[in-house]
């Protein structure tokens, strides 16, 4: 059971990236999936939650009409679509799945990606 | 939205101590709180879940209690392995919340 994250790298602010989380071992289907970020030194900030459906989504307000979430279940991927984007964006980003599957997110996440980093400079 | 306070921010402790981290809501959260381990350069790790349930695998020595705004988290003996930076985390409504992590770290 593993997810993985990609599509990290260095960006000019105001730019756009997209960040993809890819699943193992388990049907990415049945789960909502959190983004979750951490700046350098810093502690965990929730992003946003995608649920198992693709119908619930929720987004922190610091990064709320900049970034949206999206899953094609077919390929077991998640995605976060990041525009606008800012120095405060910089941070290691990972995608964790929920404890429960089948359910509305938020029971906890149980399974991590080892993070992708994205660095906002120019 | 619910803020959460995690105290202390660092703690000293020796191999074999008894540690208890506090995380307080800003406002009732039930028992929906989770705790994650995280070691540097590391993702974090699912500890405890609906505030005292142990996740499969994780050692005894650790446990968690209380409901609505106060929240501990315990190591009973501390290991070796124990070293991290440790976060509470309310999902009893969004926008979901972390604590601000207590670091354990070394006597």
């Amino acid at each position: 059971v593993q997810l993985v994250e990609s599509g990290g790298g260095v960006v000019q602010p105001g730019k756009s990236l997209r960040l993809s989380c890819a699943a193992s071992g388990f049907s990415l289907r049945s789960y909502g999936i959190h983004w979750v970020r951490q700046a350098p030194g810093k502690g965990l900030q929730w992003v946003a939650t995608i649920g198992y459906d693709g119908n619930k989504k929720y987004y922190a307000d610091s990064v709320k009409g900049r970034f949206t979430v999206s899953r094609d279940n077919s390929k077991n991927t998640l995605y976060v679509q990041m525009t606008d984007l800012r120095a405060e964006d910089t941070a290691i980003y990972y995608c964790a799945r929920d404890r429960l599957e089948w359910l509305p997110p938020g029971y906890g996440m149980d399974v991590w990606g080892q993070g992708t980093t994205v660095t906002v400079s120019s | 939205d619910i803020q959460m306070t995690q105290s202390p921010p660092t703690l000293s402790a020796s191999v074999g101590d008894r540690v208890t981290i506090t995380c307080r809501a800003s406002q009732s959260i039930s028992n929906w709180l989770a705790w994650y381990q995280q070691k540097p350069g590391k993702a974090p790790k699912f500890l405890i879940y609906k505030a005292s349930n142990l996740e499969t695998g994780v050692p005894s020595r650790f446990s968690g209690s209380g409901s609505g705004t106060e929240f501990n988290f315990t190591i009973t003996s501390l290991q070796p392995d124990d070293f991290a930076t440790y976060y509470c985390q309310q999902y009893n409504s969004f926008p979901l919340g972390f604590g601000q992590g207590t670091k354990v770290e070394i006597k």
